[in-house]
């Protein structure tokens, strides 16, 4: 069974550029999530969907961060434009559905630098 | 707010040692409480989760036990191996609310274990 994939790996942009990651997660999950981790610090929920609707984003700052998944499978994440302090790793991760019965599986994620 | 302190680190131990991390917890209800574990260069996986009070959470000679009354759910394991180093990261789930699903991590646990 294949993972949860991100793309982008890696990206480097200056500040107030903006840029976009991409997630798949894998295929029968309903819920996916997008958490963002700073180095040293443990992964933040920034937005939870539940097929294609919102069910979760009090974290996500919305001045800047959008997010959307469309069809209920694949989704995107995009800063615009991107601060230093946004230099981090964003993790997707899928479950079957909500709640902890349901294991959630995380992609690698994408290494965000901001110069 | 939930919250989840973690021991400082890195740890750093020699093959066949024991090892215990320290985790607690700022909760309101009933959590579920997990241990993540991430390989160098891989996601983040489950390793062991338990969802009420008094339960054990087992895998790969890891386990920790929920202590509702100190608010902990230690990780400990008898004998490591060079294979277990990695960054281990404690999180909470919130069982209510809006945001069924959601995780609270804690800063993360770099172990090393040398031959």
């Amino acid at each position: 069974e294949a993972g949860v994939a991100q793309s982008p790996r890696y990206k480097i942009i200056e500040k107030r550029q903006s840029v976009a990651f991409w997630c798949n997660p894998i295929s029968g999950h309903a819920t996916l999530y997008w958490y963002q981790q700073i180095l040293g610090q443990g992964p933040k929920l920034l937005i939870q969907f539940q097929n294609n609707g919102v069910v979760d984003d009090s974290q996500l700052p919305k001045d800047r961060f959008s997010a959307e998944r469309l069809k209920g499978v694949d989704s995107t994440l995009k800063i615009q434009p991107a601060k230093l302090e946004d230099s981090a790793v964003y993790l997707c991760a899928s479950s079957l559905a909500p709640g902890f019965t349901y294991e959630q599986y995380f992609g690698p994620g994408t290494r965000l630098t901001v110069t | 707010g939930n919250s989840v302190t973690q021991m400082e680190g890195p740890v750093t131990l020699s093959e066949e040692a024991f090892l215990t991390i320290n985790c607690t917890y700022t909760a309101t209800g009933y959590p579920s409480l997990f241990w993540y574990v991430q390989y160098p260069g891989e996601g983040l996986q489950l390793l062991l989760k338990a969802t009420k009070a008094d339960d054990k959470g087992s895998n790969k000679g890891f386990e920790a036990t929920y202590r509702k009354e100190t608010t902990s759910f230690h990780l400990e394991k008898g004998s490591v191996q060079v294979s277990d180093s990695a960054v281990y990261f404690c999180a909470l789930g919130d069982a209510g609310g809006t945001s069924y699903g959601k995780l609270t991590f804690g800063q993360g646990t770099i172990l090393t274990v040398h031959p």
